[in-house]
């Protein structure tokens, strides 16, 4: 079993659309919990980090944690085509490990 | 705030030779500097953790006398590609938080794309 598993998608959406994207874990003791997006050739960039259960909201962007599941998502509201990259959840258990990521297609 | 920089950020070098990569926070103190490799349609791998003043940890499978990490600052790091094979191609990516361990966020480089011939 993969320590954090995604997806790979494509996630195809229309613009304004809301994109939900998941993650689920396998340790348990995982503590920090990390969504990060990636465009194609460049490296990750940080969007949302969340440490405690229920919903973080920054924006347009709400993680939701729920421990009791090992469950991690990402919500993405009025989705814009910019925003069309890979979505690599992120999660610490000693390490930071990361998913094989979602693509996400935002079709104007 | 929390800006990382790489360099160079794309490398050509001739199988065998060595290659230095630089990885320096600039508006920040980062206690501890990652580095990371991504091969092609694949997530990032950590290879080693590094602090300032102390050995990095690597991990398994990453060869530490192949791979030679050096913290001498706050804000620097670099990783030394000795002795390049073409296998050793790859997207390198730094990372550096300004806690210790890896609980904490993690900010990026660009990264560096190293290419062996």
């Amino acid at each position: 079993q993969k320590e954090v598993e995604q997806n790979s998608g494509p996630l195809s959406v229309p613009e304004g659309a809301i994109a939900s994207l998941n993650c689920t874990y396998s340790d348990r003791g995982s503590q920090s919990f990390f969504w990060y997006r990636q465009y194609s050739g460049k490296s990750p960039e940080l969007i949302m980090s969340i440490y405690s259960n229920g919903d973080k909201e920054d924006g347009r962007f709400t993680a939701q944690l729920n421990k009791a599941s090992q469950y991690v998502s990402l919500l993405i509201r009025d989705s814009q085509p910019s925003e069309s990259a890979t979505y690599l959840c992120a999660v610490t258990a000693g390490k930071l490990i990361f998913g094989q990521g979602t693509t996400l297609q935002v079709k104007p | 705030g929390a800006v990382v920089s790489q360099h160079p950020s794309w490398v050509i070098c001739k199988s065998g030779t060595s290659v230095k990569i630089e990885c320096r926070s600039l508006d920040f103190q980062a206690t501890t500097m990652f580095w990371y490799r991504q091969f092609p349609k694949q997530s990032l791998m950590l290879m080693a953790t590094s602090n300032e003043g102390s050995k990095a940890t690597y991990e398994q499978g990453v060869e530490k006398d192949k791979f030679l990490i050096n913290h001498a600052s706050l804000t620097l790091s670099t990783l030394t590609v000795t002795s390049a094979h073409p296998e050793d191609s790859s997207f390198y990516i730094c990372s550096a938080s300004t806690a210790a361990g890896s609980s904490y966020e993690q900010y990026f480089g660009p990264g560096t794309r190293l290419t062996v011939t």
